[in-house]
């Protein structure tokens, strides 16, 4: 049971360079989530997929695409990357019902843009 | 918009003290979590609070849920560096759904 496992671990692009994370999830949970982490900021939202075939915007939205594959696979695109998405980006799934949530985070992938 | 907000944003501590971190908002929460992140990796789910009042214990950890399910405080009893890390509590919302409000983090440092 490897829970969420993010791929790659480190990404250097350049501006304007387009790339996808991947992420993928091994406890049969409907919801899967993109964060993004950046100092002094807390975790963002970008984008979530509460059940399979369904992706909705988070708070920072703008400048990505999500993709949920099938229940296990949650993808996030970068079209054209810029400096200000440097991050660390983590994938979560969650498993609960009735106000009683949990999510699990994957290790995360750090993303540099030049 | 839910807020939660955390207190303090930074602590450093002598190993052997004790500490709380506090997680408050205007807005109720049906279960608010908490998790630890150490450099390097994802947030670790440390408990699940649901029920107004409920107080639950982690070997050296305290967790608190407020009466009004608008607040919670996790308290370190004779801490260590080992629980040096960055503590997030998250909350869920009465009508958000599984999408959870993340606090923006307590920056733990126990200096041995």
């Amino acid at each position: 049971n490897a829970g969420v496992t993010q791929t790659p671990k480190f990404q250097v692009l350049k501006t304007g360079q387009s790339m996808t994370l991947q992420c993928a999830q091994d406890m049969n949970h409907n919801s899967m989530y993109w964060y993004r982490q950046d100092p002094g900021m807390g975790l963002r939202l970008i984008y979530y997929s509460a059940s399979e075939g369904t992706t909705d915007k988070g708070e920072v939205p703008n400048g990505y695409n999500v993709s949920r594959l099938n229940k296990r696979e949650f993808s996030l695109r970068l079209e054209s990357a810029a400096p200000s998405q440097t991050s660390v980006y983590f994938c979560a799934s969650t498993v609960g019902t009735g106000g009683w949530y949990e999510q699990y985070f994957g290790p995360g992938t750090r993303l540099t843009v030049t | 918009t839910q807020l939660l907000e955390q207190s303090p944003q930074f602590l450093s501590i002598q190993e052997g003290e004790n500490l709380t971190v506090y997680c408050n908002s205007s807005s109720v929460f049906s279960s608010l979590q908490w998790y630890r992140q150490e450099p390097g990796e994802g947030p670790v789910l440390l408990v699940t609070v649901v029920t107004g009042g409920e107080v639950k214990k982690l070997k050296r950890l305290t967790f608190q849920f407020g009466d009004a399910r608008k607040d919670s405080s996790l308290h370190i009893t004779a801490a260590q560096p080992g629980d040096t890390g960055l503590y997030l509590c998250a909350g869920a919302g009465e009508t958000s759904g599984s999408r959870l409000t993340f606090g923006e983090g307590t920056q733990l440092t126990v200096n041995p």
